[in-house]
C-alpha cells in the first residue's frame, strides 16, 4: 500500500514549456486534489475531483488543467509554464467512507526559468 | 475571502517542554479542523482533527483545543522531542460535499536540545 504517489519529484522548465504532473493513489479514495505550496505559505487548492468523472476549480486554477483519468489517477497539466508557477505541488486523496482527512503525496518541486 | 491564519510564524522550545501552536480561523461556517505536520521535503501528515461539536480532543502527546466563540484553534504538544521539529499547519473545512481544505500559513516549530 503505497498511499499517494507523485511523479516526477523534481522538474525544471523553461517559460512556455508544457508538462504534466502525475498522481496516483491506491486507497480506493473517491476524491483527489491538487495543491501548490509557495515558500513560507500554506497549501492552496488548484483543482479537485470529487469523484471519478468530475473536476472542479479550486482557489488558484488559472494556468492549469486537470484530468481524472480513472479512480486512481489525477493529473495536473501546465500548458505554458510561467515563472509564477514555480512551486511545490502536492496531490492528495480522500474518501468520506474511510477517513475524515486527506492523505498527501510527497510533492513535486517545479522550477520555471 | 475566508482564510485561516496563524499568530506566530516561528516557535522554539526546549526539548522536553510543552509547546502550543495557535491558529485563528475566520469562516464561522467551518465545522471540521485539522492539524498537519510537514517535515522538510515531505507532504503534510495528519496529526489530529476536531469537529465543531467538541472543544477538546486528545491524541498521543497532542491535544487540540477549539474555541468557537473567538474562532481560535490550538495544538498542544507535550514533552517535545527532536522529531517534533517541523512546520505545523491548521486547516479548516465545512463537512459535506467534497472536502475543500483551507490552510493557514504555518508555524515552524524548532526543538532545541
Amino acid at each position: 500500500n503505497a498511499g499517494v504517489t507523485q511523479t516526477p519529484k523534481f522538474q525544471v522548465l523553461k517559460t512556455g514549456q508544457s508538462m504534466t504532473l502525475q498522481c496516483a493513489q491506491d486507497m480506493n479514495h473517491n476524491s483527489m486534489y491538487w495543491y501548490r505550496q509557495d515558500p513560507g505559505m500554506g497549501l492552496r487548492l488548484i483543482y479537485y475531483s470529487a469523484s471519478e468523472g468530475t473536476t472542479d476549480k479550486g482557489e488558484v486554477p488559472n494556468g492549469y488543467n486537470v484530468s481524472r483519468l480513472n479512480k486512481r489517477e489525477f493529473s495536473l497539466r501546465l500548458e505554458s509554464a510561467a515563472p509564477s508557477q514555480t512551486s511545490v505541488y502536492f496531490c492528495a486523496s480522500w474518501s468520506r467512507l474511510s477517513t475524515d482527512t486527506q492523505y498527501f503525496g510527497p510533492g513535486t518541486r517545479l522550477t520555471v526559468l | 475571502g475566508e482564510s485561516v491564519g496563524l499568530h506566530l510564524p516561528t516557535l522554539s522550545v526546549q526539548e522536553g517542554d510543552n509547546s502550543i501552536i495557535n491558529c485563528a480561523y475566520s469562516n464561522s461556517a467551518s465545522d471540521y479542523f485539522i492539524w498537519y505536520k510537514q517535515e522538510s521535503g515531505k507532504g503534510p501528515q495528519f496529526i489530529i482533527d476536531i469537529r465543531s461539536n467538541m472543544d477538546k480532543r486528545q491524541g498521543q502527546r497532542v491535544t487540540v483545543l477549539l474555541n468557537k466563540t473567538v474562532k481560535h484553534l490550538s495544538l498542544q504538544i507535550a514533552a517535545t522531542q527532536p522529531g517534533d521539529s517541523a512546520v505545523y499547519f491548521c486547516a479548516e473545512n465545512k463537512l459535506g460535499g467534497a472536502q475543500k481544505l483551507v490552510f493557514g500559513q504555518g508555524t515552524r516549530l524548532t526543538i532545541n536540545p
